[in-house]
């Protein structure tokens, strides 16, 4: 069965910190794994999308990397604020669906 | 305006009851899906449709069926509700672009209470 896995679960930091939430995957077959961000009884915006070709995508003080060879992807969040307090869930891409992982709680308080 | 719908956002049935969740997007996607969303389980796939006479059973079908009535529009129905189908649920649609990319957006969801 396809599995994948964040570690932790949930996460309490103070604001600044710089924070990794990591993701894995039994499955080689994933060929591109997204994050996602979910909100207290919200949809799911997506933060970055990396293609199997590329390594790392940056956005803004978010930056995630994929190794496939590892079946790992880390999520890296700098100076983290307040407003990043949600779930962080990770999704890899396996033929034409996405299997998600179970999610990361992240709370930044103040 | 969102370019991926869900309606009702919120409903509260018996058992037994016939539902139908509706989902309309405005993004011209041909690819359309259903998931529920389920605490400490992350998102399970229950169809999916690439098409408008194309339709999938996801990981999770059993309890549920889906029309896709357009290219913009996916419905989900339970023909007969029952109280583990209480969750929340979502639809997503994706289209794959040049560079073979597929990345799915997500409409808010709808959270269902079977009593």
């Amino acid at each position: 069965k396809q599995e994948v896995t964040q570690i932790p679960a949930a996460l309490s930091v103070p604001e600044g910190e710089n924070l990794v939430l990591n993701c894995s995957f039994t499955d080689s077959a994933i060929y591109n794994l997204q994050w996602f961000r979910q909100d207290p009884g919200k949809g799911l915006t997506s933060l970055l999308l990396i293609q199997s070709s590329q390594r790392e995508q940056t956005s803004g003080r978010l930056n995630a990397s994929l190794d496939k060879s590892s079946g790992r992807s880390t999520l890296y969040i700098a100076a983290s604020q307040p407003g990043d307090s949600a779930t962080y869930l990770c999704a890899g891409y396996n033929t034409d669906k996405l299997i998600f992982g179970t999610g990361t709680r992240l709370q930044v308080f103040p | 305006d969102a370019d991926v719908t869900q309606t009702p956002r919120n409903r509260i049935t018996k058992t037994g009851k016939r539902i139908m969740l509706e989902c309309s997007q405005t993004k011209g996607h041909d690819r359309m899906y259903w998931y529920r969303q389920d605490p400490g389980l992350g998102l399970r796939l229950i169809y999916y449709s690439f098409d408008v006479k194309d339709i999938n059973k996801g990981e999770i079908s059993d309890g549920y069926s889906v029309s896709r009535q357009a290219q913009a529009k996916f419905s989900l129905s339970l023909e007969s509700a029952i109280p583990n189908q209480t969750a929340l649920y979502f639809c997503a649609t994706s289209v794959v672009t040049q560079d073979e990319t597929d990345t799915q957006y997500f409409g808010p969801g709808t959270r269902l209470t079977v009593l």
